[in-house]
């Protein structure tokens, strides 16, 4: 069965501060896919980003990177000189492609993520 | 329309009776989802839809629960017999079609069964 860990609940940062929101994966299959998703204070959930258990290159976008290892099955996420818009929960997501197609998302509980300014 | 939208954006209703819930998909995407969220929680998935079938439904946590999308469009889940914890956010998500991963997320139902 597939579950996606976010140890972290809450974080509190300074303005223009680092800072790292973790997430750790378990799966049986060899192809799988990874998200982030942010959900502001408005409910809605924006799509931040899709990794394929392929393509373990990082990225980066912005002020925004991920760091994807399937050596400790992570997939932890970056943001850099964070700004009070960055306030939100930040959702790590799973979905297993069995049959070549996608599947229902498997979530992590969420890091509400708290920048003061 | 420009992204998924999502019919009521809140709902109230007395336990034991029925409500249906609707989503309209990003205007192409073939593939559907309903999620279920709680306070505090993430996301948790119930019924998958490509097209007008329902490929999974696994998620569906009993046979109060079910979902139609006979055109291949529009969703609805339908609850019968609210209990008070059927309260939470439930999603609607689609995608471009079953071998595109990424799903985008409508605003969400609010549903409070008293």
């Amino acid at each position: 069965a597939q579950k996606v860990t976010q140890a972290q609940t809450e974080i509190s940062v300074v303005e223009k501060e680092d800072v790292t929101l973790d997430c750790v994966y378990e799966t049986r299959d060899t192809t799988y896919y990874l998200f982030w998703y942010k959900q502001p204070p408005s409910g809605e959930l924006v799509f931040l980003i899709r990794r394929n258990s392929f393509d373990e290159q990082n990225e980066i976008s912005g002020r925004y990177s991920w760091n994807f290892q399937k050596s400790t099955s992570s997939f932890n996420f970056t943001i850099t000189a964070s700004q009070v818009v960055d306030s939100a929960v930040y959702f790590c997501a799973l979905s297993e492609a069995r049959g070549g197609g996608a599947d229902g998302l498997t979530f992590g509980k969420g890091t509400h993520l708290i920048i003061q300014p | 329309g420009a992204g998924v939208s999502q019919t009521p954006s809140n709902k109230v209703t007395e336990k034991g009776k029925y409500v249906e819930l609707r989503c309209d998909p990003i205007s192409g995407h073939t593939a559907l989802y309903w999620y279920r969220q709680s306070l505090g929680q993430g996301p948790e998935f119930l019924i998958y839809f490509q097209g007008t079938g329902a490929a999974d439904d696994s998620g569906l946590p009993n046979d109060r629960f079910f979902a139609v999308r006979p055109e291949g469009s529009v969703s609805t889940l339908k609850i019968q017999r609210t209990e008070r914890g059927d309260s939470a956010v439930y999603l609607c998500a689609s995608s471009r079609d079953r071998y595109e991963e990424t799903q985008y997320f409508g605003p969400g139902t609010r549903l409070l069964v008293l």
